[in-house]
C-alpha cells in the first residue's frame, strides 16, 4: 500500500464549476498536508499547507484535513482554465525532510 | 516568495558521458537540498536529500556512484549523472526549504531539468 494515494485522473470539468481533489494516506503519524499545482515540463508549484485536521482558505482554494479518515481535500472554486496542471497532494514523514507524494491528479478546465 | 532555480531546464547527452544539473536558492539559504526524479505522468520520487557540507543521504535503490551529490555552498546543490544511459532519462527536479531540519517549513521546487540520453 502507497503512504500517499490519489486519483490520477484525468478529470475534466467547465470553466466555473467547483472541483473536489481527493487523496488518502496510510500513516497516521502524517502531520504536514501539502498541495502542490504542476504546469507541464515545471517544477511543482506550493499552493497551501495544513497542519492536522481542519480547513485552509486561500482565495479560490480550500485544503481541508480529517485525521479520523485520513483524508486529504482541495477544493477550487470558480475553477479557470488557467487552473489546468496536475495537482499533487503530499505529507511529511519521518520528521521535517521526507515528502512523500501522491501520484498527482491531472485537471483540465475547459471554457 | 522563496525561489529555486534549476539549470540547465534541459538537456541531451550521449550514452556514456556524464551530466551536472545546478539547483540554487535565490533569496534564501538552504542547508539541505532535494533531489527528485520524476517519469512521465508519475509523481515524484526522493532520490536523495544534500546536506550542506557533509556527505548527501541516498534513498533505497539509487545509486550513489551513478548519482553524485555535492552541496558546496548553503545556497548551491548540484547532481551529477554519471555514465549516464538512456534509462537515466527523466526529469530531475530539486528543492530546498527556507528553514532548519529540526522544525516545519515547506518545500519550494525549481523547475526541473529534462535529461535525454540518447
Amino acid at each position: 500500500q502507497k503512504e500517499v494515494e490519489q486519483d490520477p485522473g484525468p478529470l475534466s470539468v467547465p470553466e466555473g464549476a467547483i472541483v473536489s481533489l481527493n487523496c488518502t494516506y496510510s500513516n497516521s503519524a502524517f502531520q504536514y498536508f501539502m498541495w502542490y499545482r504542476q504546469y507541464s515540463r515545471k517544477g511543482p508549484e506550493l499552493l497551501m499547507y495544513t497542519y492536522s485536521s481542519g480547513n485552509k482558505e486561500d482565495g479560490r482554494f480550500t485544503a481541508q484535513v480529517d485525521k479520523s479518515s485520513k483524508y486529504i481535500s482541495l477544493f477550487i472554486r470558480d475553477s479557470q482554465p488557467s487552473d489546468s496542471a496536475t495537482y499533487l497532494c503530499a505529507s511529511l514523514s519521518g520528521g521535517y525532510n521526507k515528502l512523500i507524494f501522491g501520484a498527482g491528479t491531472r485537471l483540465a478546465v475547459h471554457p | 516568495g522563496a525561489v529555486v532555480s534549476q539549470h540547465p531546464s534541459w538537456v541531451i547527452c550521449k550514452s556514456g558521458t556524464s551530466v551536472k544539473i545546478e539547483c540554487r536558492s535565490l533569496d534564501f539559504q538552504a542547508t539541505t537540498m532535494f533531489w527528485y526524479r520524476q517519469f512521465p505522468k508519475q509523481s515524484l520520487m526522493l532520490m536523495a536529500t544534500s546536506n550542506e557540507g557533509s556527505k548527501a543521504t541516498y534513498e533505497q535503490g539509487v545509486e550513489k556512484d551513478k548519482f553524485l551529490i555535492n552541496h558546496a555552498s548553503l545556497t548551491l546543490s548540484t547532481l551529477t549523472v554519471t555514465s549516464a544511459h538512456p534509462e537515466d532519462s527523466s526529469f530531475y527536479i530539486c528543492s530546498a526549504r527556507t528553514g532548519t531540519s529540526d522544525r516545519f517549513s515547506p518545500l519550494h521546487f525549481g523547475n526541473g531539468t529534462r535529461l535525454t540520453v540518447t
